[in-house]
């Protein structure tokens, strides 16, 4: 069964930073592109960034840019988002999302996400 | 970016309805397109990929279609577990975008 774990959410003040983990089990962690996915309190979904199998591709939505860093480790399954200078719009459920094999996919699992709360 | 515009934002229909979402996207983007199904406090559940292919498990009254900038789910008859909301999301190019999300509830 295919799993998805977040971890690391909580509070912190506009400025700070926090780094989400998400922990990957019942599939072949190193083949999936994967993805972080927020969704702000009573909001719509938003892209935030995805980075490839191997990290060699990774994109990042205008938003975040220069603030947050995406970056995987195969080894211990792992996704992980590290957000720096954070500001009270990023408050916001995160998703750890796995995307669909193949060359031009999508998200096919997503986690149950974690809380991002950005308040002083 | 590709804007991606959803329609209705609220949907009222009862068990049994025929509901058609729309889905248009400011620029081509083939096929690239998926809609997902959330429920208040869940995470997203991927319905439809590719525009019109069906994900495993997903019940067949569940269909999609279009290319292109316009797109259509179809839920062919309303059962009560799919008062929820709905949202597409092309792929075609980053950055990933979404529909601004369609609820539908119980008229």
């Amino acid at each position: 069964e295919v799993q998805l774990v977040e971890s690391g959410g909580g509070l912190v003040k506009p400025g700070g930073s926090l780094r989400l983990s998400c922990a990957a089990s019942g599939f072949t962690f190193s083949s999936y592109s994967l993805n972080w996915v927020r969704q702000a309190p009573g909001k719509g979904l938003e892209w935030v960034s995805s980075i490839s199998s191997s990290s060699s591709y990774i994109y990042y939505a205008d938003s975040v840019k220069g603030r947050f860093t995406i970056s995987r480790d195969n080894a211990k399954n792992s996704l992980y988002l590290q957000m720096n200078s954070l500001r009270a719009e990023d408050t916001a459920v995160y998703y750890c999302a796995r995307n669909r094999l193949g060359t031009v996919t999508t998200v096919d699992y997503w986690g149950q996400g974690t809380l991002v709360t950005v308040s002083s | 970016d590709i804007q991606m515009t959803q329609s209705p934002s609220t949907l009222s229909a009862s068990v049994g309805d025929r509901v058609t979402i729309t889905c248009r996207a400011s620029q081509s983007i083939s096929s690239w397109l998926a809609w997902y199904q959330q429920k208040p406090g869940k995470a997203p559940k991927l319905l439809i990929y590719k525009a019109s292919s069906l994900e495993s498990g997903v019940p067949s009254r569940f269909s999609g279609s279009g290319s292109g900038t316009e797109f259509t789910l179809t839920i062919s008859s309303l059962h009560p577990d799919d008062f929820a909301t709905y949202y597409c999301q092309q792929y075609n190019s980053y950055p990933l975008t979404f529909g601004g999300g369609t609820k539908v509830e119980i008229k």
